[in-house]
């Protein structure tokens, strides 16, 4: 049948601005969490992880919050530069008994767009 | 450090051909994950390797396959193409043993027609 493409999220902001982008995962005993950075063409590149002991994880001009309760994450990214421009994908991984190991299961992904 | 290396970057295959990609990851990680990424279904796990075995599998076919040697690198093997098989494959290594840090490659650009 016709495979219908994902409807990503989109954020636009300016320059300087804080952006925000969230997320919903699936499993609520999923106990780490990745944000990833994908520009056009390339794979997805490593921003900052999150482990489900934690509520929040600060990195250079990135912040990751985690709330367990209504399974929600956000990646905040201060002083937004156009090179920030790409899509943003969460992905979580349920290793318990180890039953899930090297499996990450990622959101749809956020297009986030900086003006000048 | 080098990074995760994916070859070939680009591949176009006929329908019902099969095709082998290649990826060799960061040098000490011996886990590696495949990865399937499309328009349509996002990015979707394939399997992961950890010292030459499989320890994990997602839902695809058994036309798809992979292996991975003693020095870490794998391959990933899909048979009898199909159009819908047209994808970015990407491979992420990590050091494999509890959670950690997964690392991207750039990808391999399968096209089948």
């Amino acid at each position: 049948g016709e495979s219908v493409g994902l409807h990503l999220p989109t954020l636009s902001v300016q320059e300087g601005d804080n952006s925000i982008i969230n997320c919903a995962y699936s499993n609520s005993a999923s106990d780490y969490f990745i944000w990833y950075k994908q520009e056009s063409g390339k794979g997805p590149q490593f921003i900052i992880d999150i482990r489900s002991n934690m509520d929040k994880r600060q990195g250079q001009r990135v912040t990751v919050l985690l709330n367990k309760t209504v399974k929600h994450l956000s990646l905040q990214i201060a002083a937004t530069q156009p090179g920030d421009s790409a899509v943003y994908f969460c992905a979580e991984n349920f290793n318990a008994g180890g039953t899930s190991y090297g499996k990450l299961t990622f959101g749809q992904g956020t297009i986030l767009t900086v003006h000048p | 450090k080098a990074g995760v290396t994916q070859t070939p970057r680009y591949l176009i295959k006929t329908r019902g051909q099969q095709v082998t990609l290649s990826c060799s990851p960061i040098s000490g990680h011996r886990s590696v994950s495949w990865y399937q990424q499309t328009p349509g279904q996002g990015l979707q796990f394939l399997f992961e390797y950890f010292s030459e075995t499989q320890r994990n599998k997602g839902n695809f076919p058994g036309r798809f396959s992979g292996r991975q040697f003693s020095n870490s690198r794998s391959e990933m093997n899909v048979s009898t193409l199909e159009l819908g098989d047209s994808a970015l494959y990407l491979c992420a290594s990590s050091l494999g043993q509890g959670i950690g840090e997964a690392f991207f490659g750039q990808g391999t650009r399968l096209t089948v027609v």
